[in-house]
């Protein structure tokens, strides 16, 4: 069965310092990744996806992810953090023409102001 | 504005009972999923449903029971045979592109907090 993996569940930054969100999974074959964002008090929100092509994907409100086959990762960075992302972070994966995606255990993140 | 409705927002039960958890879309999505987040456990997949009248077991169905008569409805049961019911429930779902239900982002619901007692 395919796994995600996130590390750091609890991570804790002051704003403009630089953030990466760790993500690997286990499946060798084609894969569809994404990064789901659940602020405080909201639903889970798409923030980024990969299916193809240039492997840095760029995502809403600065957020970039790079997908690393060799290495089977697809990390999330933010060059500067503000205190609006203060959220949970999930990494999901998904087969290639599979409906099933499934979810890391999230990254919770606190932007001190 | 379309979107994804579940209710109720919170949910108390006595054990014993089973409990229905609903979801309603309005997006036109083919697709419906179930989801249940505690802390630390990140979202495990209950049930899903690529199209009406059909479903299939997620990575954790013990327990729980599902429907899907009509496209826009995809409620969840909870039944008495689910050993730690208490958590919160998220529903889903997304359209059904070229056969690739992940070619579109799924789109959650507020979710239900369910606490059994």
């Amino acid at each position: 069965a395919q796994s995600v993996s996130q590390h750091n569940h609890h991570v804790i930054l002051s704003e403009a310092a630089s953030l990466e969100l760790g993500c690997n999974y286990s499946y060798g074959g084609t894969v569809n990744l994404f990064w789901y964002v659940q602020y405080p008090g909201q639903h889970l929100q798409l923030l980024l996806k990969y299916f193809s092509g240039d492997p840095l994907v760029k995502g809403i409100k600065g957020f970039e992810a790079e997908f690393i086959k060799s290495k089977f990762s697809f990390n999330l960075r933010k060059p500067s953090v503000q205190w609006s992302d203060t959220a949970e972070y999930f990494c999901a994966v998904n087969l290639g023409g599979n409906n099933r995606l499934a979810f890391g255990k999230g990254n919770q993140v606190v932007v001190i102001p | 504005d379309g979107g994804i409705t579940q209710s109720p927002k919170y949910l108390f039960r006595k054990e014993g009972q089973n409990v229905t958890l609903s979801c309603e879309q309005n997006l036109n999505h083919d697709a419906m999923y179930w989801y249940r987040q505690d802390p630390g456990q990140g979202l495990r997949l209950i049930y899903y449903s690529q199209i009406v009248n059909d479903f299939q077991k997620g990575d954790i169905a013990e327990g729980y029971s599902v429907s899907r008569e009509k496209k826009e409805s995809f409620p969840l049961t909870v039944t008495s045979a689910q050993k730690n019911p208490t958590a919160f429930y998220l529903c889903a779902s997304s359209s059904w592109d070229r056969g690739y239900a992940y070619n579109s982002p799924l789109h959650f619901g507020n979710g239900t907090r369910l606490t059994v007692t």
